[in-house]
């Protein structure tokens, strides 16, 4: 099993520029998420879909989408990226809400000049 | 709202030295606390997960306490090796809120 696998690994973009990490689970799980990590201030929740065909804001949403696509699949989407959310973006997954382990996936970093 | 603090942000400590690292939330309903292991440019490691109905869980040399009571958790490294050294974040989860603190950065001399 891959668990959590997310794409790409490393993204630069320009201010205004538009882009979708995608994030996919191979562990049956139905609860996903999507975090942000920045330097000092730990993970933040930016959006998470309790099953499929769900989706709830988190902590820090705003200039960001998401789409459960199906079970398997989260993606999170940058309409018109700025310099403040250049961050490491985690997806992470678990079998049925908060109440179960959280498995993350690898990280992509994401630069935006 | 919750909130999870970690002290130190850094602990650097000799090899063999058991040690403690430690987390305080400030929310006692909290349904659950987790401990990850974060290596450099890596993503999490799920380390232990404590139920609010539990008050401590083992896995080796690694043993993780909850007191909701007093807002506190620790997670206890045995016999510490280089290998152990990486970052610890410890997140607490209530009302379909995960929060996460900072960390510590853990490093583990020869």
């Amino acid at each position: 099993n891959a668990g959590v696998t997310q794409t790409p690994k490393f993204q630069v973009l320009k201010t205004g520029q538009s882009m979708t990490l995608q994030c996919a689970q191979d562990m049956n799980h139905n609860s996903m998420y999507w975090y942000r990590q920045d330097p000092g201030m730990g993970l933040r929740l930016i959006y998470y879909s309790a099953s499929e065909g769900t989706t709830d804001k988190g902590e820090v949403p705003n200039g960001y989408n998401v789409s459960r696509l199906n079970k398997r699949e989260f993606s999170l989407r940058l309409e018109s990226a700025a310099p403040s959310q250049t961050s490491v973006y985690f997806c992470a997954s678990s079998t049925s809400g908060g109440y179960y382990e959280q498995y993350f996936g690898p990280g992509t970093r994401l630069t935006v000049t | 709202k919750q909130e999870v603090t970690q002290i130190p942000a850094a602990l650097s400590v000799p090899e063999g030295e058991n040690l403690v690292l430690n987390c305080s939330f400030t929310d006692s309903a909290i349904y659950n606390l987790q401990w990850f292991r974060q290596d450099p440019g890596k993503g999490l490691t799920s380390l232990l997960l404590i139920q609010s109905s539990q008050r401590e869980q083992t896995s080796g040399r690694l043993n993780a306490s909850l007191d909701k009571s007093s807002g506190r958790s620790t997670l206890y490294i045995a016999a510490s090796q280089p290998g152990d050294s990486a970052t610890y974040l410890c997140a607490g989860y209530n009302n379909n809120d995960m929060r996460f603190g900072a960390g510590t950065r853990l490093t583990v001399k020869p």
